[in-house]
């Protein structure tokens, strides 16, 4: 199974709101509700923004949000601050016992 | 605090191994299952492996299926990586990951990372 696909990068200004978006197919996005969001700053280890396509882990501001529909997962992160200027992934459960990652997405805070 | 630390990184040459080894702290491991997953050089993430709490259920990406190997052991509070047959495309930073309470699919608490370079 392929990678899903992301936008190599994205961007915004200050209180602004994105959207990122993570394709994939009807055996892995499309298949299951199981799309999970990780945000990466440099140097440092993933973050667990979204689960379960759309709910917020304890302590992950109410500013990021997913949805699905069909075949494409989106993270929208809104009010855009200078510390969400990250990477982001999209990940889902790809059936098998397997696990698909995005390109991921550079997201720059104007 | 959680916390999860990797070691056993380094330089290796194409066909040989490394072993890694992630120690955790600050929970309950042998209640959780858990996960490797790398990242090589300015890419992108990539699952590796996963292995449940008390190594009944353990799943590999093809990309290691035959040559990496996941295990652990609960009294030790330790997560391994067993890794043969290394290519010059395993070079990456290899995270270890708790999985979620909802889904092994999901990682929600990670390591800082060690850097495995294979090269000759």
């Amino acid at each position: 199974q392929s990678a899903l696909t992301q936008p190599p990068s994205a961007s915004g200004s200050p209180g602004q709101s994105v959207t990122i978006s993570c394709t994939g197919t009807s055996s892995d996005v499309g298949g299951y509700n199981y799309v999970s969001w990780y945000q990466q700053h440099p140097g440092k280890a993933p973050k667990l923004m979204i689960y379960e396509v759309s709910t917020r882990p304890s302590g992950v501001p109410d500013r990021f949000s997913g949805s699905k529909s069909g075949n494409t997962a989106s993270l929208t992160v809104s009010g855009l601050q200078a510390e969400d200027e990250a990477d982001y992934y999209c990940c889902s459960y790809g059936g098998s016992s397997n696990v698909l990652f995005g390109g991921g997405t550079k997201l720059t805070v104007l | 605090e959680v916390q999860l630390v990797e070691s056993g990184g380094g330089l290796a040459q194409p066909g040989g191994s490394l072993r890694l080894s992630c120690a955790v702290s600050g929970f309950t491991f042998s209640n959780y299952g858990m996960n490797w997953v790398r990242q090589a050089p300015g890419k992108g993430l990539e699952w590796l492996s996963y292995i449940a709490y008390s190594s009944g259920s353990i799943y590999y990406a093809d990309s290691v299926k035959g040559r990496f190997t996941i295990s652990r052991d609960n009294a030790k509070n330790s997560l391994f990586l067993q890794m043969n047959s290394l290519r010059d495309e395993d070079t990456a930073v290899y995270y270890c990951a708790r999985r979620y309470n909802t889904g092994w699919f999901y990682f929600d608490h990670w390591g800082q990372g060690t850097l495995v370079t294979v090269s000759s």
